[in-house]
């Protein structure tokens, strides 16, 4: 079956350092998608970043970079140089067989930036 | 970018009463929507998909006689919780995607249902 695992319930960092943000899967597909959503407080989600299973190079939007390691099965995303707006809720995605648009979520990681 | 509100943005209804939620794509046409639900400090639990002309498709474990989905154009999607009850509360979010794109899709803000 497939699944997304975020160990890490909550997180902090310090303004201005990078964080990485863990993200297992599972999948016996060859062809997936791979996705980061940040939900602030208001609520609404907000699409990060997307990698492609064949995709070659890692997948970077400007301070979001996803560290992709297929063999593992991780999908970490790293931010950088963080600032207090990156404090929120972040989630990892993956498109379920046979239908690209329909999203299995992981729990989600809570990051707090301090100042 | 791709624009989905949601109507209302808050909402508290009476126990046994109806409310209906709006989803609407400002900017494209959504050929699909979905429709999820969240309780504080958890996942989004997908509820169902709907395609614009055709009936809903819901989860597993989701009342579809509850929650009626609606797609009736390419730009709203509408979403009625009949007879609310106190556990019906919760922070509902639509997405829609369109046929531009094999996996991108936008959220809306989400509606915050309350139910006394």
């Amino acid at each position: 079956a497939q699944k997304i695992t975020q160990t890490q319930p909550g997180m902090f960092v310090q303004e201005k350092e990078a964080v990485t943000l863990d993200c297992t899967y599972d999948t016996s597909d060859p062809s997936y998608g791979l996705f980061w959503y940040k939900q602030p407080s208001s609520g609404e989600m907000i699409f990060l970043i997307y990698q492609g299973s064949y995709d070659q190079q890692n997948a970077t939007e400007g301070r979001y970079s996803l560290n992709f390691q297929k063999a593992r099965k991780s999908a970490n995303l790293v931010i950088s140089a963080s600032q207090l707006g990156d404090s929120a809720m972040y989630f990892c995605a993956m498109n379920q067989r046979g239908n690209n648009r329909k999203l299995i979520w992981g729990l989600g990681t809570s990051l707090a930036v301090n100042p | 970018g791709a624009v989905v509100s949601q109507h209302p943005s808050w909402v508290i209804c009476k126990s046994g009463t109806s409310v209906k939620i709006e989803c609407r794509s400002l900017d494209f046409q959504a050929t699909t929507m979905f429709w999820y639900r969240q309780f504080p400090k958890q996942s989004l639990m997908l509820m169902a998909t709907s395609n614009e002309g055709s009936k809903a498709t819901y989860e597993q474990g989701v009342e579809k006689d509850k929650f009626l989905i609606n797609h009736a154009s390419l730009t709203l999607s509408t979403l009625t919780v009949t007879s609310a009850h106190p556990e019906d509360s919760s922070f509902y979010i639509c997405s829609a995607a369109s046929d531009s794109s094999s996996y991108e899709q936008y959220f809306g803000p989400g509606t915050r249902l309350t139910v006394t």
